[in-house]
């Protein structure tokens, strides 16, 4: 079974500082990769995904994502972090088989000091 | 996604009442998926569906139902026999391919 791992309940950056958000999943193919962002109260936005190709993805707002398959890994970056970042993030591996049935991490809230 | 609209935002119902959330899409996709969230907690699937006329249970189907009678809408019920249904419930929307989901601004159920 699927399962995702964000070891990291809750980050603390200062703004303007680098940001690295963890993610570990269990798959035995090649995943689907996903990263998600949550405002307070709000649904969820796509920040990238990850399916093949290319293991460096770019996504919004200045985030990216890097696979790494002998570690399991698709750790979220941004070099430069915005008091608008602080959200919760949400980390989700999925196998599309005609419906893509994602399953997602507890997810890590960053918080930006100013 | 401002092509998902799912509603009430807010909705508070007393212990042993059915409630239904509406999903609502105007992307033509075919894939619409249910998922709950609790506080500090991720999202787990509880029904989705590919096609019209169609659907399957997900990982936390019991005290739940659904219908999909239309291409647009997918509404959840939830029935008096989900034991703690208060939760935050958000809808899904499978892309142009169908394998990247989109979801909508969710709704707050609260039961008392």
């Amino acid at each position: 079974a699927q399962s995702v791992t964000q070891p990291d309940i809750h980050i603390t950056v200062s703004e303007g500082a680098s940001l690295e958000l963890r993610c570990n999943y269990s798959y035995g193919a090649t995943p689907y990769l996903f990263w998600y962002v949550q405002s307070p109260g709000q649904g969820l936005q796509l920040l990238l995904k990850y399916f093949s190709g290319d293991t460096l993805v770019q996504g919004i707002k200045g985030f990216e994502a890097e696979f790494k398959r002998s570690q399991s890994s698709f750790n979220l970056r941004k070099p430069s972090v915005h008091w608008s970042d602080a959200a919760e993030y949400f980390c989700a591996v999925g196998e599309f088989q005609g419906a893509q049935k994602l399953v997602f991490g507890q997810g890590t809230r960053l918080t930006i000091n100013p | 996604d401002g092509g998902i609209t799912q509603s009430p935002k807010y909705l508070f119902r007393k212990e042993g009442q059915n409630v239904t959330l509406s999903c609502e899409q105007n992307l033509n996709h075919d894939a619409m998926y249910w998922y709950r969230q609790d506080p500090g907690q991720g999202l787990r699937l509880i029904y989705y569906s590919q096609i019209v006329n169609d659907f399957q249970k997900g990982d936390i189907a019991e005290g739940y139902s659904v219908s999909r009678e239309k291409k647009e809408s997918f509404p959840l019920t939830v029935t008096s026999a989900q034991k703690n249904p208060t939760a935050f419930y958000l809808c899904g929307v499978g892309g142009v391919s169908g394998n990247t989901i989109y979801f909508g601004e969710g709704s707050w159920l609260t039961v008392v």
